[in-house]
């Protein structure tokens, strides 16, 4: 299986900071690397896709980047809407993997 | 709209089974793999398998093999996943999600079923 590997595993910041994600496989993916947004007590969300497309609706202070084994989630601004857990996963084979997640809390 | 509607909640004892339903509608069901993925307390993602609404094909995670059952009824769009011999640490919200066929990535989810197993 490929393994995904988030960091930091908690990330403390303020409204309007720039936020960086990072989401590292065990062997190259591609660009097939999804990022989603799950707040407490709620379902996941999609936020990017293909690791750089904007899934329709999400708000372009949003945006991924990489390719092969290392990519990022970037919040350009982060507002409060934006508090909740990230995930990355994988979908370069059937077998699909998630990484472990990375929370986003107020500093 | 688009959306997927789950069962409610289950409690369990160990060694029992349970079966999660998730009825789709605003979509044509046929053309979207339906995935399984669960997050136990306190926990993150763990995605189970697929199974291809359309042919009844499955692909499950090897640690589900042998555990977990996929199956869809197409006359009313409705997806299940059954988990056997179920323990404790099987404590944990279900969730169903469609995919594209191809697009690898889940865009729409069900709101999750916990299920509690508990002696």
């Amino acid at each position: 299986d490929i393994q995904m590997t988030q960091s930091p595993s908690t990330l403390s910041a303020s409204v309007g900071d720039r936020v960086t994600i990072t989401c590292r496989a065990s062997q190259s993916i591609s660009s097939w690397l999804a990022w989603y947004q799950q707040k407490p007590g709620k379902a996941p969300k999609l936020l990017i896709y293909k690791a750089s497309s904007l899934e329709s609706g999400v708000p372009s202070r949003f945006s991924g980047s990489g390719s092969g084994t290392e990519f990022t989630l970037t919040i350009s601004s982060l507002q409060p809407d934006d508090f909740a857990t990230y995930y990355c996963q994988q979908y370069n084979s059937y077998w699909r993997t998630f990484g472990q997640g990375t929370k986003v809390e107020i500093k | 709209q688009v959306q997927l509607v789950q069962s409610g909640a289950e409690v369990k004892k160990p060694g029992a089974s349970v079966k999660v339903s998730c009825k789709a509608s605003g979509y044509t069901f046929t053309g979207y793999y339906m995935h399984w993925v669960r997050q136990a307390p306190g926990q993150g993602l763990e995605w189970m398998g697929w199974i291809n609404p359309n042919s009844g094909g499955t692909n499950y995670a090897q640690k589900f093999q042998g555990w977990v059952t996929m199956t869809r009824d197409t006359s009313i769009s409705t997806a299940y996943m059954e988990l056997s011999r179920l323990r404790s640490d099987d404590t944990a919200v279900y969730y169903c999600a469609r995919e594209l066929y191809g697009a690898g990535y889940m865009d729409v989810w069900g709101k999750g079923t916990t299920v509690t197993v508990s002696s």
